[in-house]
């Protein structure tokens, strides 16, 4: 089945500084990913949908300068939270499209715990 | 907008069966799918819906009742393995899943 890779699975960062993460379909070409943040205890919600080749677009309430999103290729999509606050410390999880029509699903990458302190 | 309703927690014990409901609202319906999350991995895919009826895979099953608006996860032959937590999704054509809130199945022995 299709693979997605996301990286880091967690990282540990000071308040202020800026983390990027990296979603990799390994096996299928995506041009549609899609970015979701999920706090303990809670649903995924949805924080972006990321279209290869053209700007990101952003869930009512997700700040577009804050979560910055490229998604240069096809195989390709990068999350950079900057300046990164406690409160920005969540499981942070992308998804590629896979499949056509009816049978189209998403494949989730294994996530990145982010943990600003 | 979009909206789904499922239970927060289920309890049961092994080998019993369990089924978790979940409605929705929405406008473009294309399919109801369900996902498995144990605690600080991602979700996997367990099952889809587009049709009315029932689609089986193994010790899993998911029904859809489109005119209701309605569907159910049921997990037969409960294992403990099976705790975790379980989450209905609605598919729109072109768009990303919208998840339900959750439900965390506890499976005690």
């Amino acid at each position: 089945g299709a693979v997605v890779s996301q990286h880091p699975s967690w990282v540990i960062c000071k308040s202020g500084t800026s983390v990027k993460i990296e979603c990799r379909s390994l096996d299928f070409q995506a041009t549609t990913m899609f970015w979701y943040r999920q706090f303990p205890k809670q649903s995924l919600m949805l924080m972006a949908t990321s279209n290869e080749g053209s700007k990101a677009t952003y869930e009512q309430g997700v700040e577009k300068d804050k979560f910055l999103i490229n998604h240069a290729s096809l195989t390709l999509s990068t999350l950079t939270v900057t300046s990164a606050h406690p409160e920005d410390s969540s499981f942070y999880i992308c998804s590629a499209k896979g499949g056509a029509g009816a049978n189209e699903k998403l494949f989730f990458g294994s996530g990145t715990q982010l943990s600003v302190l | 907008g979009q909206s789904l309703e499922q239970p927060s927690e289920v309890t049961a014990v092994e080998g019993a069966i369990v089924q978790i409901n979940c409605t929705y609202q929405t406008s473009g319906f294309y399919g109801l799918s369900w996902y498995q999350q144990h605690d600080g991995g991602a979700p996997t895919f367990l099952s889809y819906n587009a049709l009315d009826g029932l689609e089986e895979t193994g010790r899993f099953s998911s029904f859809l009742s489109r005119s209701d608006s309605y569907g159910y996860l049921l997990l037969q032959e409960l294992q403990m393995k099976d705790s975790a937590s379980y989450f209905c999704a609605l598919n729109q054509a072109g768009t990303a899943l919208i998840f339900g809130k959750g439900t965390t199945l506890s499976v005690s022995s």
